[in-house]
């Protein structure tokens, strides 16, 4: 079975362009979530998708962080203009169903490889 | 608010020695607690969590509620456990599950 995919698996570009990262969960995996690791911070949340909807976005940083997932399947991530401080290594993760709520346990979360996002 | 603390970045033990790796949390509520590694040039993957009380690798954690701790501990460590280590959480919300991770815990054992 195929792990989740990312791409690319690095990426350079300077301030004020745009860049897109892409995350292919595995093959029926309705959960989806993004996380970011800025360099020497922990790795935080960003959102997280259940099938197309948007469950959870509170970790977005600001509003030139657009994330979709048209039909449940893929996931992107676009970043319009980006920043210096958007530089960090962005992660996919993806889990099978929703388990939680009272006395539910949490599905494991299978993660990617990640895209080193570098932006000079 | 909820947060996970791992106080230590790097931890350097020679092959055989014991280790511990510290992680405390603070949640009000019930959360899961789970341990990610990432060995080199590979990805996240998860190494145990606290409601399946099992050892993986030799390598054991006891969710302590009454000091918020979830300290990873092996008795005997390998040169094949160096990686980076990350506590994470998982708060118990009816609509995620997303995870709240520490800053990560560097481990070298030395042969």
């Amino acid at each position: 079975e195929a792990g989740v995919t990312q791409f690319p698996s690095h990426s350079v570009i300077e301030k004020g362009q745009t860049v897109t990262l892409r995350c292919d969960p595995i093959s029926g995996h309705d959960n989806l979530y993004w996380y970011r690791r800025v360099m020497g911070k922990e790795i935080k949340f960003l959102l997280h998708f259940v099938k197309e909807s948007k469950q959870d976005e509170s970790g977005m940083p600001n509003n030139r962080f657009l994330a979709e997932r048209t039909g449940g399947t893929y996931s992107t991530l676009k970043v319009q203009p980006a920043e210096l401080e958007d530089s960090g290594v962005y992660f996919c993760a993806s889990s099978p169903g929703f388990l939680g709520g009272a006395g539910g346990a949490t599905d494991t979360q299978y993660f990617g490889p990640g895209t080193r996002l570098t932006v000079l | 608010a909820q947060r996970v603390t791992q106080p230590e970045k790097l931890l350097s033990v020679f092959k055989g020695a014991p280790v511990e790796l510290k992680c405390n949390y603070s949640y009000s509520g019930s959360p899961e607690l789970f341990w990610y590694v990432q060995y080199s040039r590979q990805r996240l993957q998860l190494l145990l969590r606290h409601i399946s009380r099992e050892s993986i690798k030799g390598f054991t954690a006891d969710l302590n509620k009454g000091e918020t701790s979830f300290h990873l501990k092996k008795p005997f460590a390998q040169e094949e456990d160096s990686a980076m280590y990350y506590c994470a959480l998982s708060a118990e919300h009816y609509n995620t599950d997303k995870l709240i991770f520490g800053t990560g815990t560097r481990l070298q054992v030395f042969p």
